[in-house]
């Protein structure tokens, strides 16, 4: 089976413009989170989608969206970027079943803000 | 706040050593709790996972210890060789919401 799959995989953006990345979860893998990496604050959820809903989402500010597409494909915004949005973006997709929580982590969008 | 928390930061030790990294959290509706192992320039990598019903689970050189009442949990990797050197992270999860600790940077020397 082939792993989960994010484009692009880096990315140079100013500020105050907007991204849009993209994540293809493991195939039969309904779940998809999205999570921000930072040196300093480490791994921080930002939501999660199940069957094209947002059931969770982290503590950031609006500016920040996702969507969850009819075959799983889930893909995240960021508007009126920041310097501090620079960061590793990481998709991970489960497979929801009772009681089936394994997360598998796409390698991540390397999103730089100058 | 830190929901789990992790320590130590960063770890060096001989080839052959036994790394331990440990683990504590809060929320008792925890019910999963996951390792992960991350390269550079790659994601995290699941490595091992525990339910809170049992104390103990191996997966080849990599042991999670589990203690429920005192809400702590820890990887062990035996025999631990130089492909080992990786950032770890803890995690807990419940409702399938992950929480993550900071992080383990581990060196291991040949």
């Amino acid at each position: 089976k082939a792993g989960v799959t994010q484009t692009p995989r880096y990315l140079i953006k100013t500020r105050g413009q907007q991204v849009t990345l993209s994540c293809s979860p493991i195939s039969g893998h309904r779940s998809v989170s999205w999570y921000q990496q930072t040196p300093g604050q480490g791994l921080q959820f930002l939501f999660e989608y199940f069957s094209e809903t947002q059931r969770n989402k982290g503590n950031f500010p609006g500016r920040f969206s996702g969507r969850q597409f009819s075959n799983s494909r889930s893909e995240m915004n960021v508007s009126t970027l920041e310097l501090g949005d620079s960061a590793l973006y990481l998709c991970a997709s489960s497979s929801r079943g009772t009681g089936i929580y394994e997360q598998y982590f796409g390698p991540g969008t390397r999103l730089t803000v100058t | 706040q830190q929901q789990v928390k992790q320590s130590p930061q960063s770890l060096i030790v001989q080839k052959g050593g036994i790394p331990i990294i440990n683990c504590a959290y809060e929320n008792t509706a925890f019910d999963y709790f996951p390792w992960y192992q991350q390269f550079p320039g790659k994601g995290p990598a699941l490595l091992i996972a525990i339910r809170p019903d049992v104390s103990e689970k191996k997966e080849g050189r990599f042991t999670i210890s589990f203690n429920k009442s005192a809400k702590q949990f820890s990887l062990h990797i035996m025999d631990s060789q130089p492909g080992d050197s990786a950032t770890y992270f803890c995690a807990a999860s419940s409702s399938h919401q992950f929480y993550f600790g900071t992080g383990t940077s581990l060196t291991v020397i040949p």
